[in-house]
């Protein structure tokens, strides 16, 4: 079946400090990818949907200028939490698509994100 | 509004017995549906996708689904449950048209009991 990594699978930063997190679609290209965002015991909320070559598209609520999503190819796309504070401790999960509504998303295995 | 409801928090079974995970989707025009399932610090892995045809779907580990579009419902069920099956299962739903995004429900942790 299809691979997504994720690196590092656990960080911990001090406040103030910028964190970036790669996704990478290993054996096959994925037009669209996706970043969550899990809090302990709950569901998956979505940040943004990046396509390779593109401007990501951020969800409601979420702040563009804190996290940059970079598309760079059709196999890697990273998640940089910019100014990281403690409120942004939590666990990111990105996803790889081929692209149609019927294809499955592939998840990575998520970064454990600490700020101290 | 699109959503997907999952209105169990936790399912516990025995081993050995059946199990059925319940999901509940509302969306406009046909679905696609998928469940996943995490473990501890872990991301998803895909079990099983209903896109068309067959209600009944097969999937991974021995799970199965049933689409149910009258009761707008796609259920996941395993004839003999397993204690390595205890996990945080997800169900989700994606619109036919448009978007690729999911819409994810809240989860349900499923204990299975030696």
């Amino acid at each position: 079946g299809a691979v997504v990594s994720q690196h590092p699978s656990r960080v911990i930063c001090k406040s103030g400090t910028s964190v970036k997190i790669e996704c990478r679609s290993l054996d096959f290209q994925a037009t669209t990818m996706f970043w969550y965002r899990q809090f302990p015991k709950q569901s998956l909320m979505l940040m943004a949907t990046s396509n390779e070559g593109s401007k990501a598209t951020y969800e409601q609520g979420v702040e563009k200028d804190k996290f940059l999503i970079n598309h760079a190819s059709l196999t890697l796309s990273t998640l940089t939490v910019t100014s990281a504070h403690p409120e942004d401790s939590s666990f990111y999960i990105c996803s790889a698509s081929l692209g149609t509504a019927y294809n499955e998303q592939f998840f990575g295995p998520g970064t454990r994100l600490t700020v101290l | 509004a699109q959503s997907v409801a999952q209105p169990e928090d936790q399912v516990n079974v025995a081993e050995g017995n059946p199990l059925t995970v319940k999901c509940t989707y509302s969306v406009s025009g046909n679905p696609y549906l998928f469940w996943y399932v995490q473990y501890p610090n872990r991301g998803l892995q895909f079990l099983l996708k209903y896109i068309t045809g067959d209600n009944l779907v097969k999937g991974s580990y021995g799970f199965e689904a049933e689409f149910n579009k009258s009761q707008t419902s796609f259920h996941l069920k395993k004839p003999s449950a397993l204690v390595s099956d205890s996990a945080l299962y997800f169900c989700a739903v994606r619109a036919q048209s448009g978007t690729y995004k999911y819409i994810f429900g809240t989860g349900t942790r499923l204990k299975v009991l030696a």
